[in-house]
């Protein structure tokens, strides 16, 4: 079946570790890739996303992400966490066939002191 | 650019009655214009698309008599929840997106939807 799964619900970081947020789709070609970050109460901000091309993609905020075809991944990371990190981070993708965004379950990160 | 507002941020209203939420692109033309429900700690999940002056298609599950949506312009689509119930209770967002691919969407800050 098709799906995007980002397999931590939950993680915590101490503020200046780097950071690496899992996602892993299941879909027949590779769909077009996002990564979203929520904060509480408020809609959705696009961090980064990839198309083609260059598999590693630089994002806003210092988020970079790499997509992996082989292991069907495009994780999320940032090499230095800062407080105001803290929000739920959302995988989702859009297969090539249609134009329906589907999300993964998100992450929530918790940034400590 | 690509601003995507929602009016209004917060709503509470009573069981029974009727709550029209607005999103609008406030700087460019949205072809496509996407709702999605999103419940407490959870994911967004997917009504409705909506493109200018057809009918929209509502996903699997989702009553499209109680969630009226009216995408009457390039800028402006409306969601409608008739009969509210507490279990309609919801952060409901909306997304645009132009020209002819939808791959990259704009996100409005939500409504937050409380029935009492």
């Amino acid at each position: 079946a098709q799906s995007v799964t980002q397999p931590d619900i939950h993680i915590t970081v101490s503020e200046g570790a780097s950071l690496e947020l899992r996602c892993n789709y299941s879909y027949g070609a590779t769909p077009y890739l996002f990564w979203y970050v929520q904060s509480p109460g408020q809609g959705l901000q696009l961090l980064l996303k990839y198309f083609s091309g260059d598999t590693l993609v630089q994002g806003i905020k210092g988020f970079e992400a790499e997509f992996k075809r082989s292991q069907s991944s495009f994780n999320l990371r940032k090499p230095s966490v800062h407080w105001s990190d803290a929000a739920e981070y959302f995988c989702a993708v859009v297969p090539p066939d249609n134009n329906d965004m589907r999300f993964g379950a998100g992450t929530r990160l918790t940034v400590k002191p | 650019g690509a601003v995507v507002s929602q009016h209004p941020s917060w709503v509470i209203c009573k069981s029974g009655t009727s709550v029209k939420i607005e999103c609008r692109s406030l700087d460019f033309q949205a072809t496509t214009m996407f709702w999605y429900r999103q419940f407490p700690k959870q994911s967004l999940m997917l009504m409705a698309t909506s493109n200018e002056g057809s009918k929209a298609t509502y996903e699997q599950g989702v009553e499209k008599d109680k969630f009226l949506i009216n995408h009457a312009s390039l800028t402006l689509s409306t969601l409608t929840v008739t009969s509210a119930h507490p279990e309609d209770s919801s952060f409901y967002i909306c997304s645009a997106a132009y020209g002819p691919s939808t791959d990259t969407q704009y996100f409005g800050p939500g409504t937050r939807l409380t029935v009492l």
